[in-house]
């Protein structure tokens, strides 16, 4: 069974902070995603990679970058956390799909709150 | 184009009842509409998927009925029971891209 694990379920960070949300999977996927859910908008694309060191740029990237240095682990940095920032972070990975696309495999969530 | 619509964001069914979600989309390269079910405190699982060249899947109690000339797809939940309380998101991949467009997502509650 797929297993995406995130490093923490809560984190409270103050304003200005620079800030390591860190994703793990375990089913040498070659695509990692991240997004930001938040009450009334559903799931908001951040990032995405497709392959160690590829990085592309999701629907909301501002004041966020990634990192992919290893197929397994894909890290959300949050250059200096602001308020607005305040949500529920979801990391999701899913294998190659060639010709067809394949489900995504998320992981249950970090939730930050920044003071 | 790449916005996915999904009513209604919350829905009451009774036991035993019928929960029917709709979307709609714009962009016509879409060519996989998955949904996801989320439970509290959990991330978004895939509950059930559909290419477009059907129109109609069904698994067990859950069934998507996919309109391609309306451009519209809906899940039907039948004989809705509490355990199926949940959020419910339907999104739509393709086009040889990467990215998962979502619905907004509907919160699903099963009165006991």
């Amino acid at each position: 069974d797929v297993k995406v694990t995130q490093s923490s379920r809560y984190l409270v960070k103050r304003t200005g902070e620079k800030v390591f949300l860190e994703c793990v999977q375990d089913m040498d996927h070659e695509n990692m995603f991240w997004y930001r859910q938040d009450p009334g908008l559903g799931l908001r694309l951040i990032y995405f990679s497709y392959d160690v060191k590829m990085k592309e740029k999701g629907d909301i990237p501002e004041g966020y970058s990634v990192s992919r240095e290893k197929k397994e682990r894909f890290s959300l940095i949050l250059e200096s956390a602001s308020t607005n920032q305040t949500s529920m972070y979801l990391c999701a990975s899913s294998v190659e799909g060639g010709t067809g696309v394949q489900p995504q495999h998320f992981g249950d969530g970090t939730r930050l709150s920044i003071l | 184009q790449q916005q996915v619509k999904q009513s209604p964001q919350s829905l009451i069914v009774q036991k035993g009842g019928i929960s029917i979600i709709n979307c709609a989309y714009e962009n016509t390269a879409f060519d996989y509409f998955p949904w996801y079910q989320q439970f509290p405190g959990k991330g978004p699982a895939l509950l059930i998927a559909i290419r477009p060249d059907v129109s109609e899947k069904k698994e067990g109690r859950f069934t998507i009925s996919f309109n391609k000339s309306a451009k519209q797809f809906s899940l039907h939940i039948m004989d809705s029971q509490p355990g199926d309380s949940a959020t419910y998101f339907c999104a739509a991949e393709g086009g040889g891209g990467f990215k998962t467009i979502f619905g907004a997502g509907t919160r699903l509650f099963v009165k006991a």
